[in-house]
């Protein structure tokens, strides 16, 4: 069971950069996926919440209208589509399972380096 | 807007029994936000420690235990050990949707 993120790198702002993560040994459509990013030092930041059938998705105010989430049930991925990326958005960024039918995590992938700098 | 408040920092004797607490910015925490705690060490994802408030997840020791504490969520560790130095973040669900972590404890074990 087991959550592997890919996808980041080192981008200049306003870039683009699209993040996978690709679930494993477990039944991915039945469960809603998150996206969780820490800057440097700073404290963790739910940025998503995808519904299992991918119809619902709840985003943080600081993405709204630059980030779009998605998911594939027959690849057991998920997606993050980064558009006009700032500096603040310098983060790893940790795909995560919501528990089925609650609201907490219970399992986490290691995280993706995303570095948006000129 | 509100927000998920946690001390920033705690420190602890080995063996001694530290509580983190998790509160909100306005008003009282209780079960029904559904309280969660996760620990992080430097350059390591979150594990999960506790969820719904009193329940900890597989493998967490019984060293560790979750409950409500007058108006706010608490994390308590009975017998530190050098190794629960780490970060430790609660996770509020505040509806709609919403969960919020607050800013994080860091425990020292000294």
């Amino acid at each position: 069971v087991q959550l592997l993120e890919s996808g980041g790198g080192l981008v200049q702002p306003g870039g683009s950069l699209r993040l996978s993560c690709v679930a494993s040994g477990f039944s991915f459509d039945t469960y809603a996926m998150n996206w969780v990013r820490q800057a440097p030092g700073k404290a963790l930041e739910r940025v998503s919440d995808t519904t299992s059938s991918g119809y619902n998705t709840y985003s943080a105010d600081s993405v709204k209208g630059r980030f779009t989430f998605s998911r594939d049930n027959s690849k057991n991925t998920l997606y993050l589509q980064m558009n006009t990326l700032r500096v603040d958005d310098t983060a790893v960024y940790y795909c995560a399972r919501r528990a089925w039918n609650s609201w907490y995590f219970d399992l986490w992938g290691r995280g993706t380096l995303v570095t948006v700098s000129s | 807007q509100t927000v998920v408040t946690q001390e920033p920092s705690f420190s602890v004797s080995p063996g001694g029994t530290v509580t983190l607490t998790c509160g909100l910015s306005s008003g009282s925490v209780s079960a029904a936000y559904y309280p969660s705690w996760y620990q992080q060490t430097p350059g390591q994802p979150p594990r999960t420690l506790i969820y719904g408030t009193y329940t900890r997840s597989s493998g967490v020791p019984d060293r560790f235990s979750g409950s409500i504490l007058g108006n706010k969520a608490a994390l308590t560790i009975t017998g530190a050990q050098a190794d629960d130095e780490s970060d430790y973040y609660c996770m509020l669900y505040l509806g709609s949707a919403i969960m919020m972590f607050g800013g994080g404890t860091k425990l020292t074990v000294l």
